[in-house]
């Protein structure tokens, strides 16, 4: 069946780092991949998503590319802020069939510092 | 509400007793679905939604599990005969049409003694 493996974590960077969490997944046929994000004390929220191989997501500076050739779906952003700790879950859809059923990782914890 | 609602935020119940999760979509969403997620891990399917009818609910664990949506709106998830491998996050999210989430509820945490 369809799995996501993302970097475990906790991450922990200096604010203005680069932040890379990796995300590889396993999918029968073409699935949607997805990034959410969890802050402290709220619900999980899409954060960007891409449809299609080469696709490249974008939200709130975070960025993903839709990587078909090395099943992965990385997310990067430039210059990590305080606001940004969180926990970031890959997921996918659509890889076996349903588009509505998300299959996740298991989560990265980010934690940012002033 | 401007967001989805889950009540109540935490939940604390014996083995063998029977519990009742509410999940208050946001207003005019006709796609909800439950999922659950257990501690260190990331959420899974539980049962979808749309309108009033379940139309799949191939997630859910065991027939102690059961999620009703009368009106198509408000949905409650049940679980009856609780465990303790029961305890975990239960989550919920809508969509005003099929297709993958973009926010889900702040979650009930179930803890079953």
């Amino acid at each position: 069946g369809d799995s996501v493996t993302q970097m475990e974590g906790p991450v922990t960077l200096s604010e203005e780092a680069f932040l890379t969490i990796n995300c590889t997944y396993t999918a029968t046929g073409y699935p949607s991949l997805f990034w959410y994000v969890q802050y402290p004390g709220e619900g999980l929220q899409l954060l960007l998503k891409a449809t299609k191989a080469d696709d490249k997501g974008s939200n709130k500076g975070f960025e993903a590319t839709y990587r078909k050739e090395t099943t992965s779906f990385h997310l990067e952003k430039g210059s990590v802020q305080v606001s940004d700790s969180a926990v970031y879950f890959c997921a996918l859809s659509g890889g076996g069939g349903s588009n509505y059923k998300l299959t996740f990782g298991k989560g990265t914890l980010l934690t940012v510092n002033p | 509400g401007a967001g989805v609602s889950q009540t109540p935020s935490n939940k604390v119940t014996e083995k063998g007793k029977y519990v009742e999760l509410r999940c208050d979509p946001i207003s005019g969403h006709t796609a909800l679905y439950w999922y659950r997620q257990s501690l260190g891990q990331g959420p899974e399917f539980l049962i979808y939604f749309q309108g009033t009818g379940a139309a799949d609910d191939s997630g859910l664990p065991n027939d102690r599990f059961f999620a009703v949506r009368p009106e198509g709106s408000v949905s409650t998830l049940k679980i009856q005969r609780t465990e303790r491998g029961d305890s975990a996050m239960y989550l919920c999210a809508s969509s005003l049409n099929q297709g993958t989430p973009g926010f889900f509820g702040p979650g009930t945490r179930l803890t079953v003694l």
